[in-house]
């Protein structure tokens, strides 16, 4: 089945303790985004990558990192989570890089962060 | 820059009243334009999409169509069912752009 999928989907830590959120997605895509979700702003863009260690920011990419190491994964990481990173992650994938390119989305990582 | 503006929810109808949800959106070049819909609990598929000014998307009965003169992307459904309920997203991006500007979002509950 094609997919992509998040882990963990649910997380509570503490400021400062760095995580990782997975992505990986089986549909050979080489585009992948990350997205926070949160209320009354809709889906805002973290990162993208357009293929392996190619990455770049969009709009929100403060206290984020990622990598592309390979053409399935694309891990999200917070070197030191704060209390405004408390929101609801989505990574999507897409076959090509081009704008008019449907995304499939995982099912999301809810993050809460004390 | 880019962004889009969609309606304001939260919407509340009774099962097979017609449903509209508005959407505009800036750009600078001549962008795609996209419904997302996200059931509860799961994350966003893609409900429609247009490419070029005057396309219409269609997809279970849903509509929108691309109007450059009015840089709307307005979404309609003749009649809408409890099974519609949801949030729904209007998506622009670059046409050969390498990022995506979502509105708000607007939640719809129908009643039966």
């Amino acid at each position: 089945e094609a997919q992509v999928t998040q882990n963990p989907r649910y997380l509570i830590t503490v400021t400062g303790k760095k995580l990782t959120v997975t992505c990986s997605q089986n549909m050979n895509h080489e585009y992948m985004s990350w997205y926070r979700q949160d209320p009354g702003l809709g889906l805002r863009q973290i990162y993208y990558s357009m293929n392996v260690e190619v990455t770049d920011k969009g709009d929100v990419p403060e206290g984020y990192k990622v990598s592309r190491k390979e053409k399935r994964n694309f891990p999200l990481i917070l070197e030191s989570p704060s209390p405004n990173q408390t929101s609801l992650y989505f990574c999507a994938s897409s076959h090509t890089r081009g704008g008019q390119e449907t995304q499939y989305f995982g099912p999301g990582t809810r993050l809460l962060v004390l | 820059g880019n962004s889009v503006t969609q309606m304001e929810g939260p919407v509340t109808l009774s099962e097979e009243a017609f449903l509209t949800i508005n959407c505009t959106y800036t750009a600078t070049g001549y962008p795609s334009l996209f419904w997302y819909v996200q059931y509860p609990g799961e994350g966003l598929q893609l409900l429609l999409k247009a490419t070029k000014a005057d396309d219409k998307g269609s997809n279970k009965g849903f509509e929108a169509t691309y109007r450059k003169e009015t840089t709307s992307f307005h979404l309609e459904k003749g009649s809408v069912q409890v099974s519609d309920s949801a949030v729904y997203f209007c998506v622009s991006s670059e046409f050969r752009g390498n990022q995506f500007y979502f509105g708000t979002g607007t939640s719809l509950t129908v009643i039966p």
